[in-house]
């Protein structure tokens, strides 16, 4: 299948910013999500993109570059309550593809 | 408002019982589909199904399978349990759509001893 990479952990200090970086290959995916999921909960939906650019959801922006096979989530004025993992996940490309290949996840942790 | 409801949230088997997860969503979504996850390994997709009558199999499908009589509900089934398969359990849902987020359920976390 289709790779996904993303950083296994990060750590950043509250009030700071955080980039989470995603790569995969550039044929292999149309659309990228990412996930948030603190630890022993479900997946919620933070953001997708499907054209180049960034996209800014108050304190998230997801970027992605589709011809080098890049995005990273972008976290900033960090609190605690961001202590959990991202999850980049691609959409193949193909009319009609709905399932999404994940990536292992990024444990982020926010120290004081 | 419901979204995506597992059942059992915990669950613990034996070697070779057969049992079923249960999936239900009430947001007349098309598209559902089964994770499980494990340290280290991330969310791989099991089955899934585009509609009513329609499943098709994920990236690590054997072991289970799928039905779906109906929109709400898609049913996992462990057909005999192996400890291979002690993992959480995601099932999601969402609309057919480019850029439709998928939406979790709690989970189930089953233990196969």
């Amino acid at each position: 299948g289709q790779n996904i990479d993303q950083p296994t952990e990060m750590t950043a200090t509250e009030g700071a910013i955080v980039q989470i970086n995603c790569t995969y290959q550039t044929s292999g995916f149309n659309g990228l999500f990412w996930y948030q999921q603190h630890a022993g909960e479900a997946p919620t939906f933070l953001s997708y993109n499907v054209l180049d650019g960034l996209e800014e959801k108050g304190r998230f922006s997801s970027f992605l570059s589709r011809s080098k096979g890049y995005s990273y989530l972008l976290l900033k004025e960090l609190q605690m309550k961001d202590s959990a993992s991202y999850l980049c996940a691609g959409r193949p490309s193909g009319a009609g593809s709905y399932q999404l290949t994940f990536g292992k996840g990024t444990k982020l942790s926010v120290i004081p | 408002n419901a979204g995506v409801t597992q059942t059992p949230k915990f669950q613990v088997l034996k070697t070779g019982q057969s049992m079923t997860l249960q999936c239900a969503q009430d947001m007349n979504h098309e598209y559902m589909s089964w994770y499980r996850q494990d340290p280290g390994m991330g969310l791989r997709l099991i089955h899934y199904s585009v509609g009513a009558g329609i499943t098709d199999q994920g990236e690590v499908p054997n072991g289970y399978n799928v039905s779906r009589s109906t929109t709400e509900d898609f049913p996992l089934r462990l057909l005999s349990a192996a400890p291979s398969q002690t993992s959480v359990y995601f099932c999601a849902s969402s609309y057919a759509g480019l850029g439709q987020p998928q939406h979790f359920g709690d989970g189930t976390r089953l233990s196969i001893l």
